[in-house]
Formats: structure tokens, sequence, C-alpha cells
């Protein structure tokens, strides 16, 4: 089985700090993502990943950054978290064909 | 316009009973087609991908619309644990694999 994990379920953090979330994936997948998750907005990508080093912008990459050092661990950035940015955060990673392999996701509140 | 419009529910449904939904796409040159599934508080996970002939998994049955640009799902003989979120996906085209998803259409199923 495909196994995505991201480092925390739950993250209350402050106006301005800096966030990492952190995302592990076990299968040798090439393609990584980051989506984040509102109330009637769907999911919607942030950055995305097709290969070590290799980032691409999504629909909504303001505010964010992304780095991709290693092949299995993919980190979204939040260079100075704002309260707009509290949301579900999900990860996913997928090989060659579409289906995409979620996390269970990060719940950030920035306060 | 949002790209994947669902009805957001929910639809509430007697255990046994069946339950139909609509998802409509935008983008006529869209290919790829799936619903997620996604349970309260946990990521999305693939339920079906939606062929052209439509196609069934179980009690479940998708159709395709090229026509109207819809695509439907149907659960037939529900059961408690089919109460979860549906989201309709949709690939877009000339993109490297890049999917859109809907907002979702909740189902609850009541004994």
């Amino acid at each position: 089985d495909v196994k995505v994990t991201q480092s925390s379920r739950y993250l209350v953090k402050r106006t301005g700090e800096k966030v990492f979330l952190e995302c592990v994936q076990d299968m040798d997948h090439e393609n990584m993502f980051w989506y984040r998750q509102d109330p009637g907005l769907g999911l919607r990508l942030i950055y995305f990943s097709y290969d070590v080093k290799m980032k691409e912008k999504g629909d909504i990459p303001e505010g964010y950054s992304v780095s991709r050092e290693k092949k299995e661990r993919f980190s979204l950035i939040l260079e100075s978290a704002s309260t707009n940015q509290t949301s579900m955060y999900l990860c996913a990673s997928r090989d060659r064909g579409l289906e995409q392999y979620f996390g269970p996701g990060t719940r950030l509140t920035v306060t | 316009r949002k790209e994947v419009e669902q009805d957001p529910g929910p639809f509430n449904v007697p255990e046994g009973a069946t339950v139909a939904f609509n998802c409509t796409y935008s983008n006529s040159a869209s290919q790829s087609f799936f619903w997620y599934r996604q349970d309260c508080r946990k990521e999305p996970k693939l339920l079906m991908s939606v062929y052209s002939s439509g196609n069934e998994d179980g009690r479940f049955t998708a159709q395709l619309n090229r026509a109207s640009q819809y695509i439907s799902l149907l659960i037939r003989d529900s059961k408690l644990s089919d109460s979860a979120t549906y989201l309709c996906v949709v690939n877009m085209p000339d993109s490297w694999g890049k999917l859109q998803f809907g907002a979702g259409t909740q189902v609850v199923v009541t004994p």
C-alpha cells in the first residue's frame, strides 16, 4: 500500500511565524503535490513537484514556497504565516497514472 | 464560474435506498474523470474512475455525459458506511496531469 505521511495532524502558529509542513511518501513516486482544503472551495493546488529540486506553481502559490531535496520528501513553507492561511493542508503523491494518494492532512490554525 | 461544480447536499438517504447526484465541469476538452470519497476528518481516496461508456463497481455506478458536461454517481442499497463526502475530480486538458476537485457532495445514510 502507498503510504503518505505528514509531520503533524494539528498545528497552531502565530501570525508572522515561519511554518514548515513536511510530507513523506514511501512508494518512490515522482510527483508530489500540496493542496489546501477549505469549506465550500474544495481542494486547491498550491505547488507541485515532478522531480527532485523541481517545482511548479499551482493555482494559489502566493504566501507559500516549497522544497524537494529528496524524492520521498516534499516540504511546504509558509514564510510569514497569516490568519487567512488557516486551513487543512493535504499532501499527495502519484506515479505515472492520474490517481493521487493523499496524506492524512495537517489542520493549521494561525492566530 | 467554478471549473467543477457539485451540489453540496447533504443528501439524507435511508439505509437501503438509492441516491444519485451529479457534478458539472466547464472545460469541454477534459478527458479523465473520477469520484473520490472523503470521510469526515480523513483524506480523500479514489472511489472509481469514470469511463465514457459508464461503469459499475459493486453498488456504485458512474456515468459520463460529455454533451451536457456532467458526470454522475449512483449508490444502490445504501449502507451506513457510505456516509461521506463524494468529490468529483476532473483532469485538466493540456496539463501535466493536474486534477481539478469539486467541493464535494455530502451523503448521510440514516438507519
